[in-house]
């Protein structure tokens, strides 16, 4: 199946820095790339969406100020977690879907562990 | 009425046992239907996907869709230790719009 690259799959930074998670289609193109959130034990909440070539678009009560995305090309989507807080320590995966000839499937990235501490 | 609701267990069954997982959902729309198993500290990884009603079959698992009672399953079968892991149904209207997720059916298989 389609491979979907995120790196790092941990960090720990010191509240007040910012954080840049990497998410790469490596055997496709992704015009759009989806951002998500996890809690433990909770599912995956959708941030945004990642269009190359424009901006994203931001699910309500997502701050978009400090989740700062970049699709800057068709294989990478970058998440910039500015003046990061203990608050925003999770699990954050990115998403790309893969049209098929008659459907599309969504793969999802390792995921990065964001510890602030 | 959240859209897609999904019972979080945990599930608890002895290995070799079958194994039914559920979902159900409200909006009418949805097409797309895939059930993701992750592991802990994971990210989710695509198990079975299903475009529209019927069933999709491969190796142990099958996945079920019933669009006139919104109901998706996914069954395993001969369950193993290594199945153990939560499993979440997904779904979507369109090729291109983000998946709605059930919040997920902790797993776990006793050897």
């Amino acid at each position: 199946g389609a491979v979907v690259s995120q790196h790092p799959s941990w960090v720990i930074c010191k509240s007040g820095t910012s954080v840049k998670i990497e998410c790469r289609s490596l055997d496709f193109q992704a015009t759009t790339m989806f951002w998500y959130r996890q809690f433990p034990k909770q599912s995956l909440m959708l941030m945004a969406t990642s269009n190359e070539g424009s901006k994203a678009t931001y699910e309500q009560g997502v701050e978009k100020d400090k989740f700062l995305i970049n699709h800057a090309s068709l294989t990478l989507s970058t998440l910039t977690v500015t003046s990061a807080h203990p608050e925003d320590s999770s699990f954050y995966i990115c998403s790309a879907r893969v049209v098929l000839e008659l459907n599309t499937e969504a793969f999802f990235g390792q995921g990065t562990r964001l510890t602030v501490v | 009425q959240k859209e897609v609701e999904q019972d979080p267990g945990p599930l608890s069954v002895p290995e070799g046992a079958i194994v039914s997982l559920n979902c159900t959902y409200s909006n009418s729309a949805f097409q797309y239907f895939m059930w993701y198993r992750q592991y802990s500290r994971k990210g989710p990884e695509l198990l079975m996907y299903t475009y529209s009603s019927g069933n999709k079959e491969d190796g142990r698992f099958t996945a079920q869709v019933d669009k006139s009672s919104k109901y998706i399953s996914l069954f395993i079968r001969d369950s193993q230790p290594s199945d153990s892991a939560t499993y979440l149904c997904a779904m979507s209207d369109s090729g291109n719009t983000p998946l709605v997720f059930g919040k997920g059916t902790r797993l776990s298989v006793i050897a």
